[in-house]
């Protein structure tokens, strides 16, 4: 079955550092996501993107945050300047259409901002 | 009110059991509805999806009423390997593609 895989696993960065995490979604699919979950906490979404644009995002996506599709297999999100609180778990999903249909997710992403 | 609501947990069954869980959620024009589980820091898995008939997958049933606004999943003949959190999740209308979850509610089946 094909899936979504997330590099690195797990990333260890100082605060104030830029990271780059990394995603290939399923290959037929045309809707990808990235959403975070801070330990012990819900899975919350962060931003939407297709056609190489964001489509939606919600009010954790600032400025700090971007997402790019560098070429037709990776789909990226970066944070700048991270802080303490972006540590997180961050999973990267994917779908081939939108309105309802489920997503499918990567194993994730342990971002540990010391 | 949080936007999904779920019964922590945990729910502690033995092996063979049934068990049910309940979510409930505030937009009531929220127009698609799944059952996620989650390991232990593990990506979410999508269970099944929840339609207004209610549906049915092997030992797993939901149900959804849009009346009260509430989502249930039961779970049949329960199996230790069915220990997990289980994720009730929504997308609320105009919300295009963002899936919305609830924080889980933990299930611990034990032999």
């Amino acid at each position: 079955e094909p899936e979504v895989t997330q590099t690195p696993s797990h990333q260890v960065t100082q605060m104030g550092q830029e990271v780059i995490l990394r995603c290939v979604p399923i290959s037929n699919h045309l809707y990808f996501y990235w959403y975070r979950q801070i330990l012990g906490q819900k899975v919350e979404f962060l931003v939407s993107f297709y056609n190489n644009e964001i489509s939606e995002k919600s009010e954790i996506f600032d400025d700090q945050f971007s997402v790019e599709r560098p070429d037709g297999s990776n789909f990226t999100l970066k944070i700048r300047s991270t802080k303490l609180e972006d540590s997180a778990m961050y999973f990267c999903a994917s779908s081939f259409i939108t309105g309802g249909e489920p997503q499918h997710f990567g194993d994730g992403t342990r971002l540990s901002i010391l | 009110r949080k936007e999904v609501e779920q019964d922590p947990g945990p729910f502690n069954v033995p092996e063979g059991a049934t068990v049910a869980f309940n979510c409930t959620y505030s937009n009531s024009a929220s127009q698609s509805f799944f059952w996620y589980r989650q390991d232990c820091r593990k990506e979410p898995k999508l269970l099944m999806s929840v339609y207004s008939s209610g549906n049915e997958d092997g030992r797993f049933t939901a149900q959804l009423n849009r009346a009260s606004q509430y989502i249930s999943l039961l779970i049949r003949d329960s199996k230790l390997s069915d220990s997990a959190t289980y994720l009730c999740v929504v997308i609320p209308l105009g919300a295009g593609n963002m899936l919305t979850f609830g924080g889980g509610t933990r299930l611990m089946v034990k032999p």
